[in-house]
């Protein structure tokens, strides 16, 4: 079963705007990762926070991390057209193992 | 440097066929792991290897599903004989080893099963 949940499912803003999306998990982790997918493209790697960080920042992307709460989220900031994309969480647990949740389809409006 | 490639891109099968999908990570990834993604869906990993042999096929229907990665390079994931459920993207994914958690991934192979 996906141990991340993304939420919203949907998102759509207007360019220029901050776009918000969270991730939620069950068991504990050794770190959590978000990435991007463009339609009918593979995923690309944003960015890792590790299980005793609790925020990180990698250009317009800003992500937190409360172990407490089992939750992640991701913040956009100043979002641009490029940005349509679906963004996935993917936690590790255990020896190695990648569990992706449903992803948010972002849509950024022009 | 050259990203993973796979092929083919897309692929249709009819039910009870076989079909295999061809995958090359980036040069000297020493990790290797293959993911179905069904349509709205986030990936599912199916099979990780590190180098040659297999590090977790926890999720891999093993009945009807098989992959090998032979010298430790390229891989190869197959299905026989396939259902209509397996209708998905395969993606292929490297890292240089698995405490390198970032995860190259491949274009994907679009399978239809009809």
């Amino acid at each position: 079963s996906q141990q991340g949940e993304e939420d919203p499912q949907a998102l759509s803003i207007q360019e220029g705007e901050n776009a918000t999306m969270n991730c939620s998990y069950k068991t504990s982790i050794n770190n959590l990762q978000w990435y991007r997918q463009n339609s009918g493209r593979g995923l690309v790697h944003l960015i890792l926070i590790r299980s005793n960080e609790r925020e990180k920042h990698s250009g317009r992307l800003r992500v937190t991390l409360d172990t407490s709460k089992k939750s992640s989220s991701l913040l956009i900031t100043a979002s641009r057209a490029a940005d349509t994309a679906s963004y996935f969480c993917a936690v590790t647990s255990g020896t190695y193992k990648y569990i992706f949740g449903t992803g948010t389809r972002l849509k950024v409006l022009a | 440097e050259a990203g993973v490639a796979q092929s083919p891109r897309y692929k249709i099968i009819e039910k009870r066929q076989s079909v295999a999908f061809w995958c090359n990570p980036i040069s000297g990834h020493a990790t290797l792991y293959w993911y179905q993604q069904i349509l709205g869906q986030g990936p599912k990993l199916l099979i990780q290897f590190q180098n040659n042999g297999v590090v977790d096929d926890s999720q891999l229907p093993k009945d009807r599903f098989s992959a090998e990665r032979l010298k430790g390079v390229d891989s190869t994931l197959k299905i026989q004989p396939a259902k209509l459920e397996d209708s998905a993207v395969y993606l292929c994914a490297s890292s240089l080893d698995p405490s390198d958690y970032e995860q190259y991934f491949g274009p994907g192979t679009r399978l239809t099963v009809t």
